[in-house]
């Protein structure tokens, strides 16, 4: 079975600065994708950002990067020049290519951007 | 734009009294899913529509039910709402092992 783990329940930055949100899984699959997904308080749970696992360049979306490490099955989401809307829990999940239509989801990190 | 509408946003409901949520996509996308939120904690699969092909988790109650009647309508039926059942409860959609694209989901109070 596949588990994905979000090691920091918390993390607080200050409005500018850069933070890593980190995520590992475990799979036997060879073929699968990683997401993260944010969530605001109260708010709608949005798709930051995808990973395809066969590619090996890491995904970017404007201030948001992922630091994809197949081998080690590590999967961290960068957040540069954070912004107060940033504000939210983040969601890493890991769907396999094949099989079920299951997303597995880690546990959460709440991230805080201070003012 | 194309999007996924989840109504009402907010029910209440007395103990025990059926309860039935709803979740409407205009992305035609195939599969539908219904999650169980609850308070800081990650979505909880119920079970997902591929087509009208329905596939329930096996820890999820029999209590909770499903509905898809054609491909932009999907109904959560819940029989018998306990207090546990208090939850957000998100409807979400893809295409086959895409991306999955989330509604805002109904905050479901049990009185």
């Amino acid at each position: 079975a596949q588990t994905v783990t979000q090691s920091q329940p918390e993390m607080s930055v200050q409005e500018a600065e850069t933070v890593t949100l980190s995520c590992t899984y475990d799979t036997s699959e060879n073929n699968y994708y990683l997401f993260w997904y944010k969530q605001p308080p109260s708010r709608q749970m949005i798709l930051v950002i995808r990973q395809e696992a066969y590619k090996q360049q890491n995904a970017t979306e404007n201030r948001f990067s992922v630091n994809f490490q197949k081998a080690a099955k590590s999967f961290s989401l960068k957040i540069s020049d954070s912004q107060l809307g940033d504000t939210a829990m983040y969601f890493c999940a890991f769907n396999a290519q094949g099989g079920a239509q299951k997303l597995v989801f880690g546990q959460g990190t709440r991230l805080t951007i201070n003012p | 734009d194309a999007m996924v509408i989840q109504n009402p946003r907010y029910q209440v409901t007395q103990f025990g009294k059926p309860v039935t949520l709803s979740c409407s996509q205009t992305l035609n996308h195939n599969v539908m899913y219904w999650y169980q939120q609850k308070s800081s904690q990650a979505p909880k699969l119920l079970f997902h529509y591929y087509d009208k092909d329905f596939n329930n988790e096996a820890d999820t109650p029999d209590n909770f039910q499903s509905r898809r009647p054609n491909t932009s309508f999907c109904f959560l039926d819940i029989r018998s709402p306990g207090l546990g059942d208090a939850a957000m409860y998100l409807c979400a959609t893809s295409t086959l092992r895409e991306t999955q694209y989330f509604g805002p989901g109904t905050r479901l109070l049990v009185l």
